[in-house]
């Protein structure tokens, strides 16, 4: 299985609006509505902002959003703010009961 | 609150077997809802699944890997564990256990554990 495909850095400038996208198969992203979505500060571990492609965890705030159309996901990030700097990572369920992860992007508050 | 608490070696030889444990505190590990996963990240690089296992024993493994990883759980010690065998310095990553949903009810990881770096060296 192939990781997903993510572009490696993003930015934008506090206040604005960035989208992180996440690019799969038909086998993964494509086929379930099983994708996830990691924010990763420098030396901490992962936590999850968004499941089952667009639903929420309590206490995850409402600026993060998620969607997906055929094999790709987006994560959306609005009213940017300098906390949001952190890597991010989606994650897809994949024919086959694995797991598949991107590759990781960068996001910088400019 | 449950959290997980990966521990282990930090350093293993080349040709030998990582072997690291996590212990789960404040729920337990044998939800009929949830599984349990390890994920590695190798330094300044991404996250890569290894595995996955439900309190009974049934596990699903990352296709690359499959044939070095064995994973296993003691419901009587709230743990699970992972074996990787045949170590190069490629297997060097800071490995975390993570509460996993998997399948038909979902996939995500929730919570994680804090991590566990383990290099691989003579």
């Amino acid at each position: 299985q192939s990781a997903l495909t993510q572009p490696a850095s993003v930015s934008g400038s506090p206040g604005q609006s960035i989208t992180i996208s996440c690019t799969g198969t038909s086998s993964d992203v494509g086929g379930y509505n099983y994708v996830s979505w990691y924010q990763q500060h420098p030396g901490k571990a992962p936590k999850l902002m968004i499941y089952e492609v667009s639903n929420r965890p309590s206490g995850v705030s409402n600026r993060f959003s998620g969607s997906k159309s055929g094999n790709a996901a987006s994560l959306t990030i609005s009213g940017l703010q300098a906390e949001d700097e952190a890597d991010y990572y989606c994650s897809s369920y994949t024919s086959g009961s694995t797991v598949v992860f991107g590759g990781g992007t960068k996001l910088t508050v400019l | 609150q449950l959290q997980l608490q990966e521990s282990g070696p930090g350093l293993v030889k080349p040709s030998e077997t990582l072997s690291l444990t996590c212990t789960v505190s404040g729920g337990s590990i044998s939800s009929t809802t949830y599984y349990w996963g390890w994920i590695r990240q190798p330094p300044g690089k991404g996250l890569e699944w290894i595995g996955t296992i439900y309190y009974s024993g049934s596990t699903y493994y990352n296709p690359s890997l499959k044939s070095r990883v064995t994973i296993s759980v003691d419901t009587s010690k709230n743990q699970f564990s992972l074996k990787l065998s045949s170590v190069t310095a490629a297997d060097t990553a800071l490995y975390y256990c993570a509460r996993h949903l998997l399948g038909v009810a979902g996939n995500w990881f929730d919570p994680w554990g804090q991590g566990t770096l383990v290099t691989v060296s003579s």
